[in-house]
């Protein structure tokens, strides 16, 4: 089955400056690549997806890339403000399937 | 965007008593409905898929009679945690499929915290 390895697992930035979170899977069927934002006791919410026909996507300070060659794919968030401080999952999944497989998370505090 | 609502928020219960989790589609209806269980600051992990009208399908390591799925309409999945025990502490949460959009989003509920003391 589909392994999806997130890092790091915590990440601490201040206020203004970007964010990157970095995700590998292991299943080159994957071909659909959701990022989920959760905050504490919250629902996860998808706040971007990537297929895999497709290397970049953006969206406002939010953009996703995906380097199928090295399967591995990546949330960059630029000018962090405190309310994007939540747990965020990246997720993959397999051509066919409907039932992603979930990153581990990684916690981002943005300090103001 | 598609609505998934969760009942109850949070539970607490005394071991050996049984708990009942309902999750709901509200604009929509949800052929197939997941539900996962999260531990404090772990992933998501999947614990069955519910199926309208058929049995749901277990992951591995899933006690089927521990943890019982009924998928009696197109709106309303339930989880019922048969004979809770303190491991079972935990945070669920339901997710949907929602007909016509690329099949692989989910749209999830907002949890249900049980705590079994």
């Amino acid at each position: 089955g589909e392994n999806v390895e997130q890092h790091p697992s915590t990440l601490s930035v201040q206020e203004g400056d970007s964010a990157v979170i970095k995700c590998t899977y292991s299943d080159s069927a994957s071909n659909y690549f959701p990022w989920y934002k959760q905050e504490l006791g919250k629902r996860p919410q998808l706040i971007i997806d990537i297929r895999s026909n497709v290397g970049e996507k953006k969206d406002q300070r939010i953009a996703v890339t995906l380097n199928k060659t090295a399967k591995h794919f990546s949330l960059h968030i630029t000018e962090t403000q405190p309310e994007d401080s939540a747990v965020y999952f990246c997720a993959a999944s397999i051509r066919g399937s409907y039932i992603p497989t979930f990153g581990r998370g990684t916690s981002l505090i943005v300090h103001p | 965007g598609a609505v998934v609502s969760q009942h109850p928020s949070r539970v607490i219960c005394k071991s050996g008593t049984s708990v009942k989790i309902e999750c709901r589609s509200l604009d929509f209806q949800a052929t197939t409905m997941f539900w996962y269980r999260q531990f404090p600051k772990q992933s998501l992990m999947l614990m069955a898929t519910s199926n309208e009208g058929s049995k749901a399908t277990y992951e591995q390591g899933v006690e089927k009679d521990k943890f019982l799925i009924n998928h009696a309409s197109l709106t309303l999945s339930t989880l019922t945690v048969t004979s809770a025990h303190p491991e079972d502490s935990s945070f669920y949460i339901c997710s949907a499929r929602v007909p016509g959009v690329p099949q692989e989003t989910q749209y999830f509920g907002p949890g249900t915290r049980l705590l079994v003391l």
